[in-house]
């Protein structure tokens, strides 16, 4: 079965420090890679997303990650935190099944940004 | 344009009440979901159609009940309301194996 895993519930991070979240995946076929962002009381944005294609996948607001495929990681990082990015953000998986394209999601990591 | 929208965004209610919320999706999607988001942000998946048929059923009450009268649509109907009912519950669409685009989420809270 499919698992997302994603390192930490709560990361918190000075402003203008690198923002790195960390996911890693389970799947035995290559599977489709989001992550999403989810700011209070807002539904789910997408971030940025992996689809086979290059491995360093560029997102919304300088954010970034890389599909490392040995490590079966999908981690997301960021430059230079702003007070914006406070949020909580999501890592998520798509792949096929007998029931269409499954979505798991990750449960989800909490980024406050410390001014 | 909206592309996901739900309607009501907030529900308190008490209960044994029965409630029902609405989503459109006006992506040309063929797919349609219902999450339920509880109080630790944790994602859980409620129901899935493709193209008006069920597809995806989790271990869900069945006081919960999906309608998908067209593939624009799917709504949810809650019976018998209880306490733990209470959360954020998100509509959702996607095509294929792509990105899910998600509603921005509906309030209930049971009192």
């Amino acid at each position: 079965a499919q698992s997302v895993t994603q390192l930490g519930s709560h990361v918190s991070v000075s402003e203008g420090a690198l923002v790195l979240l960390r996911c890693n995946y389970s799947s035995s076929v290559p599977p489709y890679l989001f992550w999403y962002v989810q700011y209070p009381n807002q539904g789910l944005q997408l971030l940025l997303k992996y689809t086979s294609a290059a491995t360093l996948v560029k997102g919304i607001n300088d954010f970034e990650a890389e599909f490392k495929k040995s490590e079966t990681s999908f981690h997301l990082t960021k430059p230079s935190a702003h007070m914006s990015d406070a949020a909580e953000y999501f890592c998520a998986v798509s792949e096929p099944s007998n029931t269409g394209n499954q979505f798991y999601f990750g449960t989800g990591t909490s980024l406050t940004v410390i001014p | 344009d909206t592309a996901v929208s739900q309607t009501p965004k907030y529900l308190v209610t008490q209960m044994g009440n029965d409630k029902s919320i609405k989503c459109e999706q006006n992506l040309g999607h063929d797919t349609m979901y219902w999450y339920k988001q509880d109080s630790k942000k944790f994602l859980k998946i409620m129901f899935s159609y493709n193209n008006k048929e069920l597809i995806i059923n989790e271990t869900v009450p069945n006081r919960f009940s999906p309608k998908s009268p067209d593939k624009a649509h799917l709504n949810l109907h809650i019976n018998s309301l209880e306490l733990g009912d209470s959360a954020v519950y998100f509509c959702a669409s996607r095509s294929g194996p792509r990105e899910l685009f998600f509603g921005e989420g509906s309030r209930l809270t049971v009192l």
